[in-house]
């Protein structure tokens, strides 16, 4: 099973600052990689797949990237409606698809 | 609007039995998996089972194996996950979400449904 291990566990950014959120695989994962955001009180909602593609409505202050099993999430510009936790999720090697445990992105 | 609305959540006995219904609308339901996520209360995310588009294919986490099974009804657009020999750790929102394909990045999720296994 491919461990995902997130990092940091929680950050804190003030609005119109970068945020970036890192994603390691215990293996190779190609670049079968997506992200989800979760608000308090929703479900999750996907925002990037295939690393680096925004799912639909994702505004373009998301973005995604990949250096071999390392994989980012950057908020160019946070805006306090991005307080969620974040999510990465592979899809490379499965069953099971495994999750990374969570960010928590909190706004100063 | 694509949807996914859970139901059948509540609180059951160890060793008790529940069966979660997954209604859907708004896409075509034949071209999709369906896939089931679950999240302890205050944990992050953990796949439970997946059911191809046909139904030929069903995946289940080794945590789950044995106990659940996934099954879908094209005719209603749903998915069901009959859940049997309940434990404690089950405890969790139960999520269904669909991709195109098995093993795929999860498109839209449901609302959930909150599952206890509690005496």
């Amino acid at each position: 099973e491919i461990v995902m291990t997130q990092s940091p566990a929680t950050l804190s950014v003030s609005p119109g600052e970068r945020a970036n959120i890192s994603c390691r695989a215990s293996q190779s994962v190609g670049s079968n990689l997506a992200w989800y955001q979760q608000k308090p009180g929703q479900s999750p909602r996907l925002l990037i797949y295939a690393t680096s593609t925004r799912a639909t409505g994702v505004p373009a202050r998301f973005s995604g990237s990949r250096s071999g099993t390392e994989f980012t999430l950057t908020i160019s510009s946070l805006q306090t409606e991005d307080s969620a936790v974040y999510y990465c999720q592979q899809y490379y090697d499965w069953p099971p698809v495994t999750f990374g445990g969570g960010t928590r992105a909190d706004i100063k | 609007e694509v949807q996914l609305v859970e139901s059948g959540g509540g609180l059951v006995k160890p060793g008790g039995s529940l069966r979660l219904s997954c209604a859907t609308s708004g896409f075509t339901f034949t071209s999709y998996s369906i896939s089931w996520v679950r999240q302890a209360p205050g944990k992050g995310l953990e796949w439970v089972s997946s059911i191809s588009s046909s139904s030929t294919y069903m995946y289940y986490a080794d945590s789950v194996k044995g106990r659940f099974t996934v099954s879908r009804d094209n005719a209603e657009n749903s998915v069901y996950m009959e859940m049997n020999g309940l434990r404690a750790e089950d405890t969790a929102v139960y999520y269904c979400a669909r991709a195109l394909r098995v093993g795929s990045w999860l498109e839209s999720w449901g609302q959930g449904t909150l599952v206890t296994v509690s005496s």
